[in-house]
């Protein structure tokens, strides 16, 4: 079974619109965290967002938030008024377990979100 | 500012060939990780590492393996090149606190191409 699954290989979205990246992971363990990566044409990774299983509030850095529902098993990012410089692709991963219960450093990645911003 | 630095940008190799790709970070990092990037399948890790001298195998590690002498260096091997390890290939390290590992910083990626 896929850890980590984005839905959507591509979505457009027209310029200072918001839109939703959807994520949704599969973990047993209870201490897990995501993450939220850029990746421009580039090809640099940037690290965008991080939520952490037991943190009681949503990300939020700037105009990224995560939307996190854990008993959904999802990690949504939502970018707010979107510019032609998010265009790119976005990949949401994970990271299980600690070190006490044997995990803690391996992080899973999905297959990413193309985005397109359009004027 | 971390940087993680892999020592070529571009590689052609032949079936075969005994392939090293180099990773070298300057912030003391305790993991290091190797993923392949493939049009339409993301990353996939392929092996990491939380110390020196430790290794764990990721989710696609057959045909690779790994060395960690020394914290900041961590190599990917590739024991006999074959068409199919044709991709890009990234190297990331990342703190780990409180036992869990905190984002990764990434190189800049290595294209790998067997011919």
């Amino acid at each position: 079974a896929q850890k980590i699954t984005q839905t959507q290989p591509g979505m457009f979205v027209q310029e200072k619109e918001a839109v939703t990246l959807d994520c949704t992971y599969d973990t047993s363990d209870q201490s897990y965290g995501l993450f939220w990566y850029k990746q421009p044409s580039s090809g640099e990774m940037i690290f965008l967002i991080y939520q952490g299983s037991y943190d009681e509030q949503n990300a939020t850095e700037g105009r990224y938030s995560l939307n996190f529902q854990k008993a959904r098993k999802s990690a949504n990012l939502v970018i707010s008024a979107s510019q032609l410089g998010d265009s790119a692709m976005y990949f949401c991963a994970m990271r299980e377990g600690t070190i006490l219960t044997g995990g803690g450093n391996k992080l899973t990645f999905g297959t990413g979100t193309q985005l397109k911003v359009e004027l | 500012d971390v940087k993680v630095t892999q020592s070529s940008r571009y590689l052609v190799k032949r079936t075969g060939e005994k392939v090293f790709l180099e990773c070298v970070q300057d912030m003391d990092h305790e993991n290091m990780f190797w993923y392949r990037q493939d049009p339409g399948l993301g990353l996939r890790l392929i092996y990491f590492s939380y110390d020196v001298k430790m290794k764990e195998k990721g989710d696609i590690p057959e045909g690779y393996s790994v060395s960690r002498e020394k914290k900041e260096r961590f190599s990917l091997i590739l024991e006999s090149a074959s068409t199919n390890q044709t991709s890009m290939y990234l190297c990331a390290s990342s703190l780990r606190v409180y036992g869990m590992a905190t984002e990764a910083f990434f190189g800049q990626g290595t294209r790998l191409t067997v011919v």
